[in-house]
């Protein structure tokens, strides 16, 4: 069953605006990383975040871990119409599985 | 060079018919997957290799064969294709212990 699960489903911002997704899960967990995909496009690995890290920063981004509410935040500052894509968050309970989920659709606006 | 490869990248086929996906890493990484994403783009993983070796099999029909021949390698074959088959199937790849995986473009199967 789907692990993680992304809010909003879709995000409308204007360039220069800062866009913010959330994801929550429902079982422990190992890590917790963040993917893009561009249309038509594989996945790309943006950041992954430790069970024991609280945040992590990566150029524009920061993700956000709390781990007592199971819940993470990706931030992405200063948008771009490159970053339009959808973002999805993933859960590794284990060394051999990512546990995907549905994905928030952002579309920046010029 | 493209770190992970599969091909063909479309594949149309008609109901019953068997056909294969590859997929290559030059990555060196000890791990390689399959995960299926449908079309509201859930992504599902089918199967995951170590080593070479079958480490998850995610409840998958038996019509789904992977086979690795050696660790740049997961192919992946499916006998009896059916309409619900059709998809988005991506490879991906990953070193243990050392973080994110790297996917492949993708191939999209579709059934008629």
């Amino acid at each position: 069953s789907q692990q993680g699960e992304e809010d909003p489903q879709a995000l409308s911002i204007q360039e220069g605006e800062n866009a913010t997704m959330n994801c929550s899960y429902k079982t422990s967990i190992n890590n917790l990383q963040w993917y893009r995909q561009n249309s038509g496009r594989g996945l790309v690995h943006l950041i992954l975040i430790r069970s024991n890290e609280r945040e992590k920063h990566s150029g524009r981004l920061r993700v956000t871990l709390d781990t007592s509410k199971k819940s993470s935040s990706l931030l992405i500052t200063a948008s771009r119409a490159a970053d339009t894509a959808s973002y999805f968050c993933a859960t590794g309970d284990n060394d051999y599985k990512l546990s995907f989920g549905a994905g928030t659709t952002v579309t920046v606006r010029a | 060079d493209t770190a992970v490869s599969q091909t063909p990248k479309y594949l149309v086929t008609q109901m019953g018919n068997d056909k294969s996906i590859k997929c290559e890493q030059n990555l060196g990484h000890d791990t390689m997957y399959w995960y299926k994403q449908d079309s509201k783009k859930f992504l599902k993983i089918m199967f995951s290799y170590n080593n070479k070796e079958l480490i998850i099999n995610e409840t998958v029909p038996n019509r789904f064969s992977p086979k690795s021949p050696d660790k740049a390698h997961l192919n992946l074959h499916i006998n009896s294709l059916e309409l619900g088959d059709s998809a988005v199937y991506f490879c991906a790849s990953s070193q243990q212990g050392m973080g994110g995986y790297t996917f492949g473009s993708g191939t999209r199967l579709t059934v008629v």
